[in-house]
């Protein structure tokens, strides 16, 4: 089955707790991105890659880091997570970027920082 | 970056009425047009899309049409019924950031 899987699912943590929400896809697509989901804001876009190596900043960066190492993966990294980083996180791959074909999506992480 | 414009951001109607949700956007060389519908505690999910060479695209009760001289797209939704109570959101053509959302609630 196609999909995109995020783990975990809920996260509770503490200011300053480096922690990595995964995410991984199946469907040999080449672009992923990260976004971030808060009540009234709407789906903001933290980070996406366009390849394997090829990473660049969505509109809300501050505060998070990515990495592709392989084409499948594209982990989230919060190196000294705050409480404004509570949030609902969504990944999300496409055959292509640049907005031009379907964006499929994992079924969100739920962070909590305390 | 260039935005999309999404209206309304609430929506409530009576089932079996009909909906329509509309995007603007800025970018001229656009090409795609997807809308998509998250569920309660789900991810988007892509609904329906078109692409610029049509105006419209019908599926079943939803369709998209298009105008690119208004650059604006909508989604129709007809025969509502409650299980099309969700959260809406188009995405700003030819890049992967989205509007704002249109919260939909169709009463039984």
């Amino acid at each position: 089955e196609a999909q995109v899987t995020q783990n975990p699912r809920y996260l509770i943590t503490v200011t300053g707790k480096k922690l990595t929400v995964t995410c991984s896809q199946n469907m040999n697509h080449e672009y992923m991105s990260w976004y971030r989901q808060d009540p009234g804001l709407g789906l903001r876009q933290i980070y996406y890659s366009m390849n394997v190596e090829v990473t660049d900043k969505g509109d809300v960066p501050e505060g998070y880091k990515v990495s592709r190492k392989e084409k499948r993966n594209f982990p989230l990294i919060l190196e000294s997570p705050s409480p404004n980083q509570t949030s609902l996180y969504f990944c999300a791959s496409s055959s292509s970027g640049q907005g031009s074909y379907e964006q499929y999506f994992g079924p969100g992480t739920r962070l909590t920082v305390t | 970056g260039e935005n999309v414009e999404q209206h309304p951001s609430t929506l409530s109607v009576q089932e079996g009425d009909s909906a329509v949700i509309k995007c603007t956007y800025s970018d001229s060389a656009s090409n795609y047009f997807p809308w998509y519908k998250q569920e309660l505690g789900k991810g988007p999910q892509l609904i329906i899309d078109i692409r610029s060479n049509v105006g419209e695209k019908k599926d079943q009760r939803i369709a998209v049409t298009l105008n690119k001289t208004a650059k604006h797209f909508s989604l129709h939704i007809t025969e509502t019924q409650p299980e099309d109570s969700a959260v809406y959101f188009c995405a700003n053509p030819g890049k992967s950031t989205f509007g704002d959302g249109t919260t939909l609630t169709v009463k039984p």
